[in-house]
C-alpha cells in the first residue's frame, strides 16, 4: 500500500520556467490537497479538491493551478515559476467523513 | 480564518522527561484538534486528535487536553525517548468546521537528549 506518493522528490527550476507536481494516491480518498512548507511559518494550504472535477483555493493559491481528473490524482502546476515558490511542496489526501489527513513525503522546490 | 499559534517553538529535554507544546486558536466553531508529528525528509503523520466533544485523549505515552473557554489545546508526551526527536504541528480546521482544511501552527522542533 504506497500511500500517497510524490514526484520529483527535487527540483530546480530558473525564474518563469512551469512545470507540474504530481501527487498520487492509492486510498481512494475524495479529498485531496496541496499545502507548502517554509521555515517558521507551517504548512499553508495552496489548493484542494473534494472530488473529481471539483477543486478550489486554500490561503496561498497565487501562482499554482490544479485539476482533478480522476480520483487518484492531482497534479500541481506552477506557470511561471518565482523564487518566492522556493518551498517544500506536501501534498495531502483523506475522507471527506473523516478529518485525518495522510500526507506524502514532499518535493523540494528550489527556483533560481 | 482560523489562526493556530504554537509554542515554544523548540523544546529540548532529558531522555524520560515530560514535554508539553501549547496551542491557542481564533475560531470558536473549531471542532477537531489533531497533532501531526515530522520525521527529517518527511511528510506530517497523524499522531493524535481530539474533537470538541472530549477534554482529554490518551493513546499510550501521548495526550492532547482540549479547554474550548480559553481555546487552547496542547500535547504532551510522557517519558520521552530519542525517537520523539521532530518536529510537531498542531492543527485547527479553517473555517471552523471545513473538513481536511486545516490551518497549522508554526511547529515545535522537539529534542529529546539520551
Amino acid at each position: 500500500n504506497a500511500g500517497v506518493t510524490q514526484t520529483p522528490k527535487f527540483q530546480v527550476l530558473k525564474t518563469g520556467q512551469s512545470m507540474t507536481l504530481q501527487c498520487a494516491q492509492d486510498m481512494n480518498h475524495e479529498y485531496m490537497s496541496w499545502y507548502r512548507q517554509d521555515p517558521g511559518m507551517g504548512l499553508r494550504l495552496i489548493h484542494y479538491s473534494v472530488g473529481a472535477g471539483i477543486t478550489d483555493q486554500g490561503e496561498v493559491p497565487n501562482g499554482y493551478n490544479v485539476s482533478r481528473s480522476t480520483t487518484e490524482d492531482f497534479p500541481l502546476r506552477l506557470l511561471s515559476a518565482a523564487p518566492s515558490q522556493t518551498s517544500v511542496y506536501f501534498c495531502a489526501s483523506g475522507r471527506t467523513d473523516f478529518l485525518a489527513l495522510h500526507f506524502g513525503n514532499g518535493t523540494r522546490l528550489t527556483v533560481t | 480564518g482560523e489562526n493556530v499559534e504554537q509554542h515554544p517553538s523548540t523544546l529540548s529535554v532529558q531522555e524520560g522527561d515530560s514535554a508539553v507544546i501549547k496551542c491557542t486558536y481564533s475560531d470558536s466553531a473549531s471542532n477537531y484538534f489533531p497533532w501531526y508529528k515530522q520525521e527529517l525528509g518527511k511528510g506530517p503523520q497523524l499522531i493524535i486528535d481530539i474533537r470538541s466533544n472530549v477534554g482529554e485523549k490518551k493513546d499510550q505515552r501521548i495526550a492532547v487536553t482540549l479547554n474550548k473557554t480559553a481555546k487552547h489545546f496542547s500535547l504532551h508526551i510522557t517519558e520521552t525517548q530519542p525517537e520523539d526527536s521532530a518536529v510537531y504541528f498542531c492543527a485547527a480546521p479553517l473555517g471552523g468546521t471545513s473538513y481536511g482544511k486545516l490551518t497549522f501552527g508554526q511547529g515545535t522542533i522537539l529534542t529529546v537528549h539520551p
